[in-house]
């Protein structure tokens, strides 16, 4: 199995706030990313947080880090159609490795 | 400027072709890397080329071949595929330890 973890699809209301969450498994992890993928398209960074932070907040995405529960969450919030999309998370092993989740498909309904 | 630049967008090949994905990126990031990703699934890494020389090799099948020929340029040589090695090729960069920016891919599709 995967040692990110993420659950695979979020449904929710344009306006709304979604929050996705993320655990991984390896203690020794630095950095903590979240990528966005549009249909069709590649990964744009969206985030990152260090493993020495708890939260950062940057315009409508506030992530959250409970390093002791190994347990990752991005919200996003007043959620837009162009929202929709699907959300990676992954974190950093060393120099050049990514281990990332399954990923999260958010569909934003009207 | 964090563009990663990657050509062709599309590309259809026979199983006895000899092709080439490109990746180009000018922010002066000296590690390059291959993924290739499967519809609905996350990218599964395949190489790394760290100061220009090949750092990681994620046991691909020789049939895929990277080439660095400078900082800024990454290939990705094909032959022989099999339709099974159809997907999203995504070519990424970065400083040494920071984060990654992608490109926006080439889908291969092989027949």
């Amino acid at each position: 199995g995967e040692d990110v973890e993420q659950s695979l699809f979020l449904s929710v209301r344009e306006g709304d706030s979604s929050v996705i969450n993320c655990t991984y498994t390896d203690s020794s992890s630095t950095y903590l990313y979240w990528y966005k993928q549009e249909p069709g398209a590649g990964l744009q960074l969206l985030t990152y947080i260090f493993s020495n932070m708890d939260m950062k907040q940057d315009q409508r995405l506030t992530v959250l880090l409970n390093k002791k529960d190994k347990h990752l969450s991005l919200r996003i919030a007043d959620t837009q159609t162009g929202d929709s999309a699907i959300y990676f998370c992954a974190e950093k092993r060393n120099d050049y490795k990514l281990s990332f989740g399954a990923g999260t498909t958010v569909t934003v309904r009207a | 400027d964090t563009e990663v630049t990657q050509t062709p967008k599309h590309l259809v090949m026979g199983m006895t072709n000899k092709k080439s994905l490109k990746c180009e990126q000018h922010m002066g990031h000296r590690a390059m890397y291959w993924y290739k990703q499967k519809a609905k699934k996350p990218p599964e890494l395949m190489f790394v080329y760290s100061y220009e020389k090949l750092s990681i090799n994620e046991s691909v099948p020789s049939r895929f071949s990277p080439e660095c020929p400078n900082s800024s340029l990454l290939n990705l040589h094909l032959h022989a595929l099999q339709p099974e090695d159809s997907a999203l090729y995504l070519c990424a960069s970065s400083q040494a330890t920071g984060e990654l920016f992608f490109g926006e891919g080439s889908r291969l599709t092989v027949l």
